[in-house]
């Protein structure tokens, strides 16, 4: 069975900063990897998403990689703004078996950045 | 354009009590979506729709959950003698087409079970 684990559960830095999130996978095969932004209250806003084949994608201040040999990704958020703070999941679907639309998520990571 | 809604936002229900939450996908999306989020945890699957189909409710945890998308558009999650630990946010999500694909998610049904 998939496990998606984050770390760290929970960041706090200062406006500015540049930071890192990290999601590891039990199981590399996977079909893609999302990751997600939750804000209080909402739903989840989808940032990127990686297919398998792929090492990296970029939007604007985000980047995120992924190395499936060793079931990890990383999203690196640059020169992080107030408007960043959020609980940011990743989630992974199975690669075979049929149901490569079925997300496992990790539990989030809690970003605060302070002004 | 509109994207996936989902009513009522919050929804309190006595123990024992039969709840239906609905869920409308962005207009046109062949891919409908069911997850359960725990506080404090991330989503987890609960069912998938093709259209009107059912291909998969292997996440429902119990038969007190049933859902339905009838015509292919509007889906209505019902859970049945609704107990605390059904006591979670529900969100829907919906995707263009079928299988694997990027999935837009509904702001979530907030379910507290008393």
């Amino acid at each position: 069975k998939q496990e998606v684990t984050q770390i760290p559960a929970a960041l706090s830095v200062p406006e500015g900063e540049n930071l890192v999130l990290n999601c590891s996978f039990t199981d590399s095969a996977i079909y893609n990897l999302q990751w997600f932004r939750q804000d209080p209250g909402k739903g989840l806003t989808s940032l990127l998403l990686i297919q398998s084949s792929q090492r990296e994608q970029t939007s604007g201040r985000l980047n995120a990689s992924l190395d499936k040999s060793s079931g990890r990704s990383t999203l690196y958020i640059a020169a992080s703004q107030p408007g960043d703070s959020a609980t940011y999941l990743c989630a992974v679907p199975p690669r075979f078996g049929g149901s490569n639309y079925k997300l496992t998520f990790g539990k989030g990571t809690l970003l605060t950045v302070n002004p | 354009g509109a994207g996936v809604s989902q009513s009522p936002r919050y929804k309190v229900a006595k123990r024992g009590q039969d709840v239906a939450l609905r869920c409308d996908p962005i207009s046109g999306h062949v891919s409908l979506f069911w997850y359960q989020q725990a506080l404090g945890q991330g989503p987890e699957f609960l069912t998938y729709f093709q259209n009107e189909a059912q291909l998969d409710k292997s996440g429902l945890p119990s038969d007190r959950f049933f859902a339905e998308r009838p015509e292919g558009s509007v889906s209505t999650l019902k859970i049945q003698r609704t107990q605390q630990e059904d006591s979670a946010v529900y969100l829907c999500a919906s995707s263009l087409e079928r299988g694997a694909n990027e999935q837009y998610f509904g702001p979530g049904t907030r379910l507290t079970v008393t």
